[in-house]
């Protein structure tokens, strides 16, 4: 079965610089959630999308932007990079429709140097 | 916001031995799921339970949604060396509508001794 699929699955990137997360959601799920988690902590919540329009925010800086497209894929904009920003980032998908629970990407990790 | 108190932290138990693990909160959830995470991975739901003394399996996993919806525990019984990794508690308000945003517990990390 087709799984939430994330670019990249890692990613290196210096202080003050700008990176762009993909998440693609699997197939015919309406909902995309963004969530952030650093080491040895739990996945918080950041931000979610349905059915393209924002659904929910949680704590995501100012610094980072999100966006669902019309083929529900979903990318997270990060600038202005912080060493803090340094993390693993999981997209997850559901759908409302057919009531399932969030399944979660691969994760991308993220590093800044 | 809504906080949730899983323990134990971690826990190191013989091959075969049963575990299990809670999860408490300060306020209600509509929704109490399970998840596994393994090291550098997403996390992999394992039970979800949806009703207020619900109790639900998943193969050698036993799952319950506590009476007063503010906590739930997971069960493991007959453990085996792949269930080895971080088990997550999560909540959320989704009921048909809107809110399903996941609280995370702070995890237990499992490690099982062949």
């Amino acid at each position: 079965a087709a799984g939430v699929i994330q670019s990249p699955r890692h990613l290196i990137k210096e202080k003050r610089e700008t990176a762009t997360l993909k998440c693609y959601p699997i197939p015919r799920h309406d909902t995309v959630y963004w969530y952030q988690q650093g080491p040895g902590q739990d996945p918080q919540f950041l931000i979610s999308f349905y059915e393209k329009m924002q659904s929910d925010k949680g704590s995501i800086p100012d610094r980072f932007s999100a966006q669902q497209f019309s083929d529900y894929h979903s990318e997270l904009n990060m600038s202005s990079l912080e060493l803090g920003d340094s993390a693993l980032y999981f997209c997850a998908s559901s759908s409302r429709g057919g009531n399932t629970e969030a399944f979660f990407g691969q994760g991308t990790r993220l590093t800044v140097v | 916001g809504q906080q949730l108190n899983q323990s134990p932290q971690s826990m190191f138990i013989q091959e075969g031995e049963d575990v299990s693990m809670n999860c408490t909160s300060s306020s209600i959830f509509n929704t109490w799921l399970w998840y596994k995470q393994d090291p550098g991975e997403g996390p992999v739901l394992l039970i979800a339970l949806y009703k207020a003394g619900e109790l639900t399996s998943n193969g050698r996993l036993t799952a319950q949604f506590g009476i007063t919806r503010k906590d739930s525990f997971l069960n493991i019984s007959a453990s085996i060396p792949s269930d080895v990794g971080i088990y997550f508690c999560a909540g959320h308000l989704g009921s048909g509508g809107s809110n399903y945003k996941l609280t995370f517990g702070k995890g237990t990390l499992l490690t099982v001794n062949p």
